[in-house]
């Protein structure tokens, strides 16, 4: 069965990028079916979506995030990751990825999840 | 941008039956609502895509609808086991997925 399982440090200072990388098991990174998303949730917060990013490379973003966030795929290690730059106290916050069921027309949700990594920004 | 949700925290009794509301953000297909649940110290978990479409392994007791602007999640026969923030999500706007601000559901 499909697995997801984050990875990164748990700590980054003020202006430096925040690096993650999503491991996914149980199945290829490779799939036409689905993207493979980014959302993160502040402590006590929301939901947040960062992005998405399919297998061959071709992404979405969040606007609010976008100029800063950077995504890509590894189809070798079937990883794939997320660089979001210049983070402030703000982008801390719990980051999960997901499978994203959609097609860039319809979706079905994000309907697998890693267990998420905490990331404080904090010098 | 944050979907509102309705209301912000319930307390309910167990074995009753709870609706929870979700307002999208604009006119929008019921193909592009889901609904997720989040346990304390948990990833969240897909529970209703396209408005009505309970996910692999949800129970019966869950039950989406709606259309337009207004959704619904309820949850019949309520258990001890249910308590949890519950998420409304809308995809395609912009940005292509929003997240309601989520209700705490509590047990009575």
């Amino acid at each position: 069965q499909l697995q997801l399982q984050e990875s990164g440090p748990g700590l980054v200072e003020p202006s430096e990028t925040l690096s993650l990388t999503c491991n996914v098991s149980g199945g290829s990174i490779s799939t036409t079916y689905n993207y493979w998303g980014w959302v993160r949730q502040p402590p006590g917060k929301a939901l947040e979506w960062i992005g998405s990013i399919f297998y061959r490379g071709s992404t979405y973003n969040n606007p609010s995030l976008a100029s800063r966030v950077t995504m890509s795929v590894d189809t070798s290690t079937n990883q794939f990751s997320l660089r979001l730059a210049s983070v402030t106290a703000a982008d801390t916050a719990v980051y999960y990825c997901a499978r994203d069921r959609s097609d860039g027309y319809n979706s079905a949700g994000l309907d697998i999840w890693g267990r998420g990594t905490m990331v404080i920004v904090s010098s | 941008s944050v979907l509102p949700q309705s209301p912000g925290t319930l307390s309910v009794s167990p074995g009753e039956r709870v609706t929870l509301s979700c307002r999208a953000s604009q006119a929008t297909s019921s193909r592009y609502i889901a609904w997720y649940q989040q346990k304390p110290g948990q990833a969240p978990r897909l529970l209703i895509h396209g408005a009505s479409t309970r996910a692999t392994g949800i129970p019966d007791r869950f039950s989406g609808s709606g259309s337009g602007t207004e959704f619904t999640l309820t949850i019949d026969r309520l258990e001890p086991e249910d308590v949890a923030v519950y998420y409304c999500q809308q995809y395609g706007n912009s940005p292509m997925y929003s997240f309601g601000q989520g209700t705490k559901l509590e047990i009575k």
